[in-house]
């Protein structure tokens, strides 16, 4: 069964550093999305992308934040200068068509320290 | 832009009891309703979806109900064993592809045995 994939599954980071987290979603999905959840807290949303660029972007996804599609096959989420606040699991999503089911990744935890 | 309440945070049943989680929805426009299930450090795992053309969908021991006139939803567990203890998670999105899932605040399920 296809599955989107995140990688790294953790990763510990220095405040101030950047952080590049990636995901390759489902291969014919076209949707792509990535939330973030604080640990016992609920799943927020960041950010959108479709046909290669932001279609929507929550009040977290500050300037601090960006998303490529560099290959055609990976998605990423960069953080330039992290935050202690930035701590939390991040999860990867892509969706086929609309109002279909949103498959997640595993997460990537991320832990500014 | 969407707003998604979820209650109770917790709840806890007996074994074999049902389970109820309601929630509620601000966008008349929403019209796809996933229930999500995440058991602790993995990601959310859709469960059952409800579009709005629908009142109710069931899926073995487990149900989802809408009410888009009271823009409210609720997904029930009937039967509920060890290992539907859980936080379960309602989302709302609209009828575009790009429009993310929002999510409820969630609510931590513990089934006593």
């Amino acid at each position: 069964e296809p599955e989107v994939t995140q990688t790294p599954s953790h990763q510990v980071t220095q405040m101030g550093q950047e952080v590049i987290l990636r995901c390759v979603p489902i291969s014919n999905h076209l949707y792509f999305y990535w939330y973030r959840q604080i640990l016992g807290q609920k799943v927020e949303f960041l950010v959108s992308f479709y046909n290669n660029e932001i279609s929507e972007k929550s009040e977290i996804f500050d300037d601090q934040f960006s998303v490529e599609r560099p290959d055609g096959s990976n998605f990423t989420l960069k953080i330039r200068s992290t935050k202690l606040e930035d701590s939390a699991m991040y999860f990867c999503a892509s969706r086929g068509q609309k109002n279909t089911e949103a498959f997640f990744g595993q997460g990537t935890r991320l832990t500014v320290v | 832009g969407e707003n998604v309440e979820q209650h109770p945070s917790t709840l806890s049943v007996q074994e074999g009891d049902s389970a109820v989680i309601k929630c509620t929805y601000s966008d008349s426009a929403s019209n796809y309703f996933p229930w999500y299930k995440q058991e602790l450090g993995k990601r959310p795992q859709l469960i059952i979806d409800i579009r709005s053309n629908v009142g109710e969908k069931k899926d073995q021991r487990i149900a989802v109900t809408l009410n888009k006139t009271a823009k409210h939803f609720s997904l029930h567990i009937t039967e509920t064993q060890p290992e539907d203890s859980a936080v379960y998670f309602c989302a709302a999105s609209g009828n575009s592809g790009n429009t993310p899932l929002v999510f409820g605040k969630g609510t931590r399920l513990s089934v006593i045995a």
